[in-house]
């Protein structure tokens, strides 16, 4: 299985500084990763398809990027609503796999 | 509205068999692939397999393969996932996700069904 790392585990930056966190794969994946937000007690929901496509609905302050294996997702000026954990998940390979999760927390 | 509409919270035994259920409305059921994932308590996402309603062809994670079941009824735009024999290390919350292709993110993500295995 392709593994996936993120980094940071937890960030606890203020309202409207720039976030960047970054996953990394364990091979070449070209451009299929996902990264979803996952809001405490609900289900998880697609913000950036292909690495940068931004998925309908979503605010255009979230942006991702890069390719192979090293991506980043951008939220360039943090909102109260944004508190959440962010997965990244890669789809080229088969079982599907996921980061361990970054957790933003608001100071 | 395109939704995935999951089954209600379950409290089982050891040993208990299980069958919950995701229907998916406001769309083509049978040409988007439909997966589950397991989330247990405070941790991260596991997919656990995927199928695709038309042909019901099925794909699971190896961590998963031959421990649970997953299968559809097209005359209902339902999917589901089968155990048949619960363990303790099952607890967790298990999200029905709807995938576009046969390579894709989730889209869209049932609410999730809480199961918790417990004596």
């Amino acid at each position: 299985d392709i593994q996936m790392t993120q980094s940071p585990s937890t960030l606890s930056p203020s309202v409207g500084d720039r976030v960047t966190i970054t996953c990394r794969a364990s091979e070449s994946i070209d451009n299929w990763l996902a990264w979803y937000q996952q809001k405490p007690g609900k289900a998880p929901n697609l913000l950036i398809y292909k690495a940068s496509s931004l998925e309908s609905g979503v605010p255009s302050r979230f942006s991702g990027g890069g390719s192979g294996t090293d991506f980043t997702l951008t939220i360039s000026s943090l909102q109260p609503d944004d508190c959440a954990t962010y997965y990244c998940q890669q789809y080229n390979s088969f079982p599907w796999t996921f980061g361990q999760g970054t957790r933003i927390e608001i100071k | 509205e395109v939704r995935l509409v999951q089954s209600g919270a379950e409290v089982k035994k050891p040993g208990d068999s299980l069958k919950i259920s995701c229907q998916g409305s406001g769309y083509t059921f049978t040409t988007f692939w439909v997966g589950w994932v397991r989330q247990k308590p405070g941790k991260g996402l596991e997919l656990m397999g995927i199928t695709y309603p038309d042909d019901s062809d099925t794909r699971y994670s190896p961590s998963f393969q031959g421990q649970v079941t997953m299968s559809v009824d097209k005359s209902v735009t339902a999917a589901y996932l089968q155990w048949s024999s619960l363990k303790a290390s099952d607890t967790a919350m298990y999200y029905c996700v709807r995938q576009g292709d046969e390579y894709d993110a989730f889209d869209i993500w049932g609410q999730g069904t809480l199961v918790i295995v417990s004596s």
